[in-house]
């Protein structure tokens, strides 16, 4: 199964963006790249998804590496309610049922 | 629009009880997933349905089982309790595709004593 590895925690101020990195340097050629945060008590909760182009909408934007071996999730202007921990996981689009979460990189989002 | 319903929401088990935690989605979903969170941990997939009567294990299945007789509903079984399965349980369900996001439930918080 496709891995993915983020860092355990990262910080931001508030109004600024936010850049979350993810490694995947396994990925084939159909897996998908999904992001979802989990804010603290409640389940997870998607975010975004790209397969080769960088992608766009109302919560944040997808920017995939052109080798696709990494991406990241940017959060144009962080809240205090983008404090959260923030999954990106892969889902093959032959194999999709089998997906994995990692730990995930912690927001921390400083006022 | 109910999405994901999880019942209960909370509850406490002595060790060696038994007991079924509930998932329906009203969304016509044929795909749903269960999934476990220790603390501080990230989600572990227990099992996973395509569609009513298929099943199949997924990371952790050891210790539940699952049925899937309607498109709507997905039961979480857990036989002989044990301390180890103390967690939050959440299920999730999906569209047929890679590209489709998936919706969760808002999780059952299990203690095992």
């Amino acid at each position: 199964d496709a891995k993915t590895t983020q860092p355990n925690s990262m910080e931001s101020n508030e109004e600024e963006p936010v850049h979350l990195p993810c490694n995947h340097s396994t990925i084939s050629g159909t897996d998908y790249i999904h992001w979802y945060r989990q804010l603290p008590s409640q389940g997870p909760e998607y975010v975004i998804h790209g397969l080769t182009s960088n992608v766009n909408n109302r919560m944040a934007s997808l920017a995939i590496a052109e080798d696709r071996k990494s991406s990241t999730l940017i959060l144009h202007r962080a809240t205090l309610r983008d404090a959260a921990v923030y999954y990106c996981i892969l889902r093959d689009k032959y194999n999709f049922n089998k997906f994995y979460f990692g730990s995930g990189t912690k927001l921390n989002v400083k006022p | 629009n109910a999405g994901v319903t999880q019942t209960p929401k909370f509850r406490i088990l002595k060790i060696g009880q038994s007991m079924t935690l509930q998932c329906t989605q009203d969304m016509n979903h044929n795909y749903m997933y269960w999934y476990r969170q220790d603390p501080g941990m990230g989600l572990k997939l227990i099992y996973y349905s395509v569609g009513a009567g298929i099943t199949d294990k997924g990371e952790v299945p050891n210790g539940y089982n699952v049925s899937r007789s309607t498109t709507e509903d997905f039961p979480l079984r857990l036989e002989l309790a044990a301390p180890s399965q103390t967690s939050v349980y959440f299920c999730a369900s999906s569209y047929d595709r890679a590209n489709e996001k998936l919706f969760f439930g808002s999780g059952t918080q299990l203690s095992v004593l």
